[in-house]
């Protein structure tokens, strides 16, 4: 059962115009959210991360959104970079916990 | 400072024959994990192993055994490999480093890609 879910698997957006994406939980004990990024034959690398008590957070050009009560997240890349083209994968994990859970990943496109 | 190494980067099997995947950390991590990733179904976790002497299935451990040979080493085993276990495997590893910002933030190898025949 997949508690971490991504849908719209691929993005395309201009070159220096805002990425959006979403990401959707079920399970309401998660109290701490991540986004990985990664690129063809590498690993993924951690991005940015939000707790449960705060709705917003921002690192440069990245900025992720909790909504809680609808169990939503976001992440905005602004403005987009040919070199943010890649997976972006979201997880959540209850603290404490030791097994992340993640989504299906997002390809995103950043064009010229 | 590597981080997390992954042994070998390629490897093709022929279906009932076995290998061992190699991961090693130099972080001084406490959990290591095996991930497996296949096209349009994410990060799935294969085994995991919360300290030194311990390990625990993941979501979708049959076919495979585990390894923690020390703290910096966590091996992940294929004894008889099926067309089914072809994907790309990465290996992981979560300290207890930089604070509760950074708590669950996991660190991931190159991975390895493997292909059964």
């Amino acid at each position: 059962d997949q508690q971490v879910k991504q849908n719209s698997p691929s993005l395309s957006v201009q070159e220096g115009r805002i990425s959006i994406l979403n990401c959707d939980y079920t399970n309401s004990m998660f109290d701490y959210f991540l986004w990985y990024k990664k690129y063809p034959a590498e690993g993924p690398t951690f991005l940015i991360s939000i707790s449960s008590i705060k709705d917003k957070n921002e690192d440069g050009r990245f900025t992720v959104f909790l909504n809680k009560s609808a169990k939503h997240l976001s992440l905005h890349i602004v403005p987009s970079q040919p070199g943010d083209s890649a997976v972006y994968f979201c997880a959540a994990i209850r603290y404490g916990n030791n097994r992340l859970a993640f989504g299906k990943g997002n390809q995103v496109v950043v064009i010229p | 400072n590597a981080g997390v190494t992954q042994t070998p980067k390629f490897q093709v099997l022929k279906t009932g024959q076995s290998m061992t995947l190699q991961c090693a950390q130099d972080m001084n991590h406490n959990s290591m994990y095996w991930y497996r990733q296949d096209p349009g179904m994410g990060l799935r976790l294969i085994y995991y192993s919360a300290s030194e002497g311990t390990t625990d299935k993941g979501e979708v451990p049959n076919g495979y055994n585990v390894s923690r040979l020390n703290k910096r080493e966590f091996s992940l085993r294929l004894e008889s490999a099926a067309p089914s276990q072809t994907s790309v495997y990465f290996c992981a590893s979560r300290g207890h480093l930089g604070g509760i910002s950074r708590f669950h933030e996991q660190f991931f190898g190159p991975g390895t890609r493997l292909t059964v025949l």
